[in-house]
């Protein structure tokens, strides 16, 4: 079975840093791309960015370019996002996802199972 | 960047209706179109891409239509398990979700 699963729930304080991690099973890690959303409370879906495990090539959405670092691991099979200088906006579930196919067009399957981050 | 605007922002139903989500892109986008379906609590599943495309599992009483700019979800005699948030994303390089739209 295909899956990502995400590291548990944080709270941090205002202007602390985060890394949440994101490993994957069931498939070839290195060859699809793994992307990262995030959900404000009530709100809807963002894309915040997208890495390619194989060579750590990582793509932003303009809206978070410069707040947010996607990383990867491919030899243990794991995706980051670090977030810094954290602030009360930045509470939202964050959740993982990969592109379905190893084709250029990002529709997403399968989904982490989100991780909430409260920052207060 | 495409913007995706839904409608309607919610809508009630009854089990066994027939339910039709709209999703408009601000710009074309061919057939790169996904919908996905969230419950509370839970992460978005993948129901349909490429509009029209569906997910492995997904049952046959979802299906999707549209090309270009316009597209629809619709659902068949729903069923209480249906009952969710639907979201459309367009899958070009920088991909964008509407603002959902809540079955109820």
């Amino acid at each position: 079975e295909v899956q990502l699963v995400q590291s548990g729930t944080v709270m941090k304080k205002p202007g602390e840093s985060l890394k949440i991690s994101c490993e994957g099973s069931g498939y070839d890690f290195g060859t699809f791309w793994i992307g990262w959303v995030r959900q404000m409370p009530g709100k809807g879906l963002e894309w915040m960015g997208i890495i390619y495990p194989g060579d750590s090539h990582s793509r932003y959405n303009p809206s978070f370019q410069g707040q947010v670092t996607i990383s990867a691991d491919k030899s243990i099979n794991t995706a980051y996002l670090q977030l810094s200088s954290l602030k009360a906006s930045d509470t939202a579930v964050y959740y993982c996802v990969r592109r379905l196919q190893r084709s250029a067009l990002n529709w997403f399957d399968p989904w982490g199972q989100g991780t909430l981050v409260t920052v207060s | 960047d495409y913007q995706m605007t839904q409608s309607p922002s919610s809508v009630s139903a009854s089990v066994g209706d027939r339910v039709t989500i709209s999703c408009r892109a601000s710009g074309g986008i061919s057939s790169f179109l996904a919908w996905y379906q969230q419950k509370p609590g839970k992460a978005p599943k993948l129901l349909i891409y490429a509009a029209s495309v569906l997910q492995s599992g997904v049952p046959s009483r979802f299906s999707g239509s549209g090309f270009g700019t316009d597209f629809t979800l619709t659902i068949n005699s729903l069923q209480p398990e249906d009952f969710a948030t639907y979201y459309c994303q367009q899958a070009n390089t920088f991909p964008t979700f509407g603002q959902g739209t809540r079955l109820e």
